[in-house]
């Protein structure tokens, strides 16, 4: 069993639609998360990063983590054809600066106009 | 966020020849970096792990001395593709972590470009 899940979709949404994109995860080691957003060619761009449970909210983007579910979601609002790309959820330990990461395989998202 | 380069963004070489990817940390220091190889519909694979001034800690199936990294300081790691073959054709990404500006340590790491390598 993999220690991320991530479903890999393709997902595929009108514009203007919300957009759920979930991971989950087998250790509960894990106290850092993140959404990594990447286009196809490109490094992966963070886009949201949250210590241990709670919401986090960034313009149209809230990730939320859940650990006593070992659950993780990011929602775009209002979603744009420029949010199509694969999104990356990733988690680490944190026990220092640059922890190794763990990451889901990726959701791939289009958005149509 | 903090910003991390990558050069060359591609390159083709020949079956053989050995090609250096450089990764620079912008605007903060980053005490560790990382290289990773993705393959295409595929999520990151790291493959080794580096903190400056020390050797590199591999990850489990990568060739050390195929794949050579050097992180000399703290703004630059390079990554040696030694003696490449077409089966090390791939798209190679490094990310980095370290000091914040005004302090601080970063939990999160910043990814370059990436850096894409054919081998003919």
């Amino acid at each position: 069993q993999k220690e991320v899940e991530q479903d890999p979709g393709p997902l595929s949404v009108p514009e203007g639609a919300i957009v759920s994109l979930n991971c989950t995860y087998s250790n509960s080691a894990f106290q850092y998360f993140m959404w990594y957003r990447q286009y196809s060619r490109k490094g992966p761009e963070l886009l949201m990063y949250t210590y241990s449970s709670g919401n986090k909210e960034d313009g149209r983007f809230t990730a939320q983590v859940d650990k006593s579910s070992k659950y993780i979601s990011l929602f775009i609002r209002d979603s744009q054809p420029s949010d199509s790309a694969t999104y990356l959820c990733a988690m680490s330990r944190g026990e220092t600066s640059g922890s190794r990461l763990t990451f889901g395989e990726g959701t791939q998202l289009t958005v149509n106009p | 966020g903090a910003v991390v380069s990558q050069h060359p963004s591609w390159v083709i070489c020949k079956s053989g020849t050995s090609v250096k990817i450089e990764c620079r940390s912008l605007d903060f220091q980053a005490t560790t970096m990382f290289w990773y190889r993705q393959f295409p519909k595929q999520s990151l694979m790291l493959m080794a792990t580096s903190n400056e001034g020390s050797k590199a800690t591999y990850e489990q199936g990568v060739e050390k001395d195929k794949f050579l990294i050097n992180h000399a300081s703290l703004t630059l790691s390079t990554l040696t593709v030694t003696s490449a073959h077409p089966e090390d054709s791939s798209f190679y990404i490094c990310s980095a972590s370290g000091v914040r500006r005004g302090g601080g340590l970063y939990n999160e790491q910043f990814f370059g470009p990436g850096t894409r390598l054919t081998v003919l």
